[in-house]
């Protein structure tokens, strides 16, 4: 199985702050990369799929880039709603793995 | 809107089969390019693929749980099925149905999963 690990696996933020998260996979997944944001109780929410695609609805704010083995979910300017938890995934191989999460809190 | 709902119960004996259901509404289960998977997060964990089925009922599984789990998809009730065989505590965690996109990568059946339903959350506990 392709392992997916991010970093950092929990961070501390203030509304406003510039946040980046990493995710790192363990052979090239080309951009078969997706992120999701996931709120206590809810299910998960797509965001980016395709490394960089923005899924419809998902605020401007949330960016995400990368290829091969290297990938970020950025958020400009925080805001209260965006403390969650975020998973990566990937698709490129036919068995789906996930991150183990980064947490992000004030 | 597409919504899907997962059925079934909430309490599972150690060693017997866990069975749920997903209910898709507001939209066809054969209506592609989609396929209907499972995901499932242990309390306080990450999340894990148990596999993902088409309306064709081709089904695809995690190699982890292969053993134990049977997919299935019935198209007239727009429903698809999960069963976990010989469960244990381990198997204890919130289960998700979710819509997954036609993956682009030759080889690969699915990808994200763009629709998720709000979870059920199995106990195996006797």
């Amino acid at each position: 199985d392709i392992q997916m690990t991010q970093s950092p696996s929990s961070l501390s933020a203030s509304v406003g702050d510039r946040v980046t998260i990493t995710c790192r996979a363990s052979q090239s997944i080309s951009t078969y990369l997706s992120w999701f944001q996931q709120k206590p109780g809810k299910a998960p929410k797509l965001l980016i799929y395709a490394a960089s695609s923005m899924q419809s609805g998902v605020p401007s704010r949330f960016s995400g880039s990368g290829s091969g083995t290297d990938f970020t979910l950025t958020i400009t300017s925080l805001q209260p709603e965006d403390f969650a938890t975020y998973y990566c995934q990937q698709s490129y191989s036919s068995t789906l793995t996930f991150g183990g999460g980064t947490k992000v809190e004030i | 809107q597409l919504q899907l709902q997962e059925s079934g119960p909430g309490l599972v004996k150690p060693s017997e089969t866990l069975s749920l259901t997903c209910t898709v509404s507001d939209g066809s289960i054969s209506t592609g390019p989609y396929y209907w998977g499972w995901i499932r997060q242990p309390p306080g964990k990450g999340l894990e693929w148990i596999g993902t089925i088409s309306y064709t009922g081709t089904a695809y599984y995690n190699p982890s749980l292969r053993s134990r789990v049977v997919l299935s998809v019935d198209t007239s009730k727009r429903q698809f099925s999960l069963k976990l065989s010989s469960v244990t505590a381990a198997d204890t965690a919130v289960y998700y149905c979710a819509r997954q996109r036609v993956s682009g990568r030759p080889g690969v059946a699915a990808a994200e999963p763009d629709n998720w339903g709000q979870g059920t959350l199995v106990t195996v506990s006797s």
